[in-house]
């Protein structure tokens, strides 16, 4: 099946500073690539995903890309503001594959002051 | 609207006790889904329902039990806890089950068993 691997597992950067998250993926045939934020004792929610025909997608602060032959995606985040705290998870999904969205293990993204 | 809706929020148990985690979604979605969240281990997949009507195993089943009851409410039945299923609990639905349709969640529930 589909692993999906996360890092850094815990990140810190200056306010109005870059962040960057990186995963890499198992399965070739995975084709979407979503996102999500997960705020102090919240549900995850999403916040910008790519699909596998699309090298890269903004949507203002916040931008993915994709390198397919690599097998790894990753979030971007500029001018880092305090709210951009949070856990971070990225997934890969497999059309056909069982109908299963797979996650990372996270990144706690601590943006200070 | 309210989207994905879990009770109990918290719950304390004791090794042996037996509980039910109910998710009810109001999006129409046709597939829902149980995570668990630890910490270092990201969200595993529990149990799925495709949709109404079918479930299916997903990473981490044992000691589960799930029940589409309709296509709005899915819960997920612990039999015989463990310490080892403190966690956290999320329910989530798609409008689809294949394709890249988005995944709401719930707001979790915080499972501890003593």
């Amino acid at each position: 099946g589909e692993n999906v691997e996360q890092h850094p597992s815990t990140l810190s950067v200056q306010e109005g500073d870059s962040a960057v998250i990186k995963c890499t993926y198992s399965d070739s045939a995975s084709n979407y690539f979503p996102w999500y934020k997960q705020e102090l004792g919240k549900g995850p929610q999403l916040i910008i995903d790519i699909r596998s025909n699309v090298g890269e997608k903004k949507d203002q602060r916040i931008a993915v890309t994709l390198n397919k032959t690599a097998k790894h995606f990753s979030l971007h985040i500029t001018e880092t503001q305090p709210e951009d705290s949070a856990v971070y998870f990225c997934a890969a999904y497999v059309t056909g594959g069982g109908n299963k969205l797979t996650f990372g293990t996270g990144t706690q993204l601590k943006v200070e002051l | 609207n309210a989207g994905v809706t879990q009770t109990p929020k918290f719950q304390v148990l004791k090794t042996g006790q037996s509980m039910t985690l109910q998710c009810a979604q109001d999006m129409n979605h046709n597939s829902m889904y149980w995570y668990r969240q630890d910490p270092g281990m990201g969200l595993r997949l529990i149990y799925y329902s495709a949709s109404e009507g079918t479930t299916d195993k997903g990473e981490v089943p044992n000691g589960y039990n799930v029940s589409r009851l309709n296509k709005r409410e899915f819960s997920l039945r612990l039999e015989s806890a463990a310490p080892s299923q403190t966690s956290v609990y999320f329910c989530a639905s798609r409008r689809l089950p294949e394709g890249d349709t988005e995944a709401f969640f719930g707001q979790g529930t915080r499972l501890t068993v003593v």
